[in-house]
């Protein structure tokens, strides 16, 4: 099974300041169509999860633009370039090219 | 507006069985893969299983297989989850969502204990 390594699993950050969250995976997500399967969730307290990026770096509809994803390969970043007080939440990443499916571990971002 | 909704969920015994239903509303049900996503108390998110729109094809995490089993009804744009055998360590909230996560229900708790 592929796994994902999340770090820093425990994010403080100060108001306004930027955040980053890696993810690496145990072997290459490149899926035999070409493309690369994966995602990022944002799950608040009490909520359910929410997608915020699919395939590496595209944005679901509703998620601001300070919030992008990057990377390929195996290594992969979600980045925060101001964060904001809603921004509180455990962050997973997650591959979907290799059955089975695997998450990241989450990392937790609190305000500092 | 798309909507999942979870149902199913309990109490059971250790060895019991129980099946979670998920009925979607709001997207061309027979066009999506879903998938059934769990996460225990306090911890992390775990994938469970999913199956292709047609339900030809279905795949579990190790750690259910051969004790669960993932179905839909397109007809009635209605994801199932048959598990049996359960265990201590399956006590979770158990979320359906579309195929690589666009949509997620609120989930359904399922609590194994004696």
């Amino acid at each position: 099974d592929v796994v994902m390594t999340q770090s820093p699993l425990s994010l403080p950050v100060t108001l306004g300041q930027p955040a980053s969250i890696s993810c690496r995976s145990s072997q290459s997500l490149v899926h035999r169509d070409g493309n690369i399967y994966l995602n990022w969730f944002q799950q608040r307290p009490g909520q359910s999860p929410r997608r915020l990026i699919y395939k590496v770096s595209n944005r679901d509809s509703g998620v601001p633009d300070r919030i992008s994803g990057s990377g390929s390969g195996t290594d992969f970043t979600l980045k925060i370039s101001r964060v904001e007080a809603e921004d509180v939440a455990t962050y997973y990443c997650i591959q979907g090219t290799h059955w089975p499916y695997t998450f990241g571990q989450g990392t937790k971002l609190e305000i500092k | 507006e798309v909507q999942l909704v979870e149902s199913g969920g309990g109490l059971v015994q250790p060895g019991g069985s129980l099946r979670l239903s998920c009925a979607a509303s709001g997207l061309t049900f027979n066009r999506n893969a879903m998938t059934w996503v769990r996460q225990a108390p306090g911890k992390g998110l775990e994938w469970v299983s999913s199956i292709y729109d047609n339900g030809d094809s279905t795949y579990y995490a190790d750690s259910v297989k051969g004790r669960f089993t993932i179905s839909r009804d397109n007809s009635k744009n209605t994801l199932s989850l048959q598990m049996n055998t359960l265990r201590a360590e399956d006590t979770a909230i158990y979320y359906c969502a579309t195929g690589r996560g666009t949509y997620w229900g609120r989930g359904t708790l399922v609590i194994v204990a004696s």
